[in-house]
């Protein structure tokens, strides 16, 4: 089945733990991105990657880092600094820029 | 930055009922897209409109993209349960270093009561 696949989709950390999100896609999609949705705010972009081995910040990569090392891979890492990391974080990604983007399941993070 | 700005946050409306929302973008748009996501699931696609005046349908549903290409709407006639959850529109950026870049709306929780 070709997809996009989050992992995992539910996950706990303690506060001042760096923990990384993965994401992987098998569409052979060259754009992929990460947003941060909290209720009653929308999907927020962190990152976004148009192109194995390089990517740009988006509008609150504060405290986040990724990389792009492989097409179907594009992990998240929430480091300490992210002041408030409790959210549900979504991949996606997308043939190519501005189009029809596919999501993953989603990982709802909660820090203690 | 683009900024992206939906309206309205929340909408209650009885089965049968039709739905609006509206989508704002501060800059031209390449293109609109819209998505809806069910509670406790993720954003699915349901079209992407490119054209400035376009108008599209699905079924029920009825998505405009405004003459500059700056705002959208998206039309529900005749509401089901089934449409129950959240909208968001997502604007492409048109040009410039963000090219294609997706700016997502809050999104409008649409609530149906039969």
């Amino acid at each position: 089945d070709g997809g996009i696949t989050q992992s995992p989709k539910y996950l706990f950390r303690k506060e001042g733990q760096n923990v990384t999100l993965s994401c992987e896609q098998n569409l052979n999609h060259d754009a992929m991105y990460w947003y941060r949705q909290d209720p009653g705010q929308g999907l927020r972009l962190i990152y976004y990657s148009q192109i194995v081995n390089d990517f740009q910040k988006g509008d609150i990569a504060e405290g986040y880092s990724v990389s792009r090392e492989k097409k179907e891979s594009f992990p998240l890492t929430v480091t300490s600094a992210q002041k408030n990391p409790t959210a549900f974080y979504l991949c996606a990604s997308s043939s190519g820029p501005g189009t029809e983007a596919f999501f993953g399941q989603g990982t709802r993070l909660t820090v203690v | 930055g683009q900024q992206v700005m939906q309206i309205p946050q929340y909408q209650h409306v009885q089965e049968g009922e039709d739905f609006t929302t509206y989508c704002n973008s501060s800059t031209t748009l390449s293109n609109i897209q819209w998505y809806k996501q069910r509670p406790g699931g993720h954003p699915v696609f349901l079209i992407q409109l490119v054209k400035s005046g376009e108008v599209k349908k699905q079924k029920r549903l009825t998505f405009q993209f405004g003459e500059a290409k700056k705002n959208s709407s998206l039309h529900i006639t005749a509401t089901q349960t089934t449409d129950v959850g959240t909208y968001f529109c997502a604007g492409a950026n048109a040009g410039g270093t963000s090219y294609g870049k997706l700016t997502f709306g809050q999104g409008t929780i649409l609530t149906v009561h039969p």
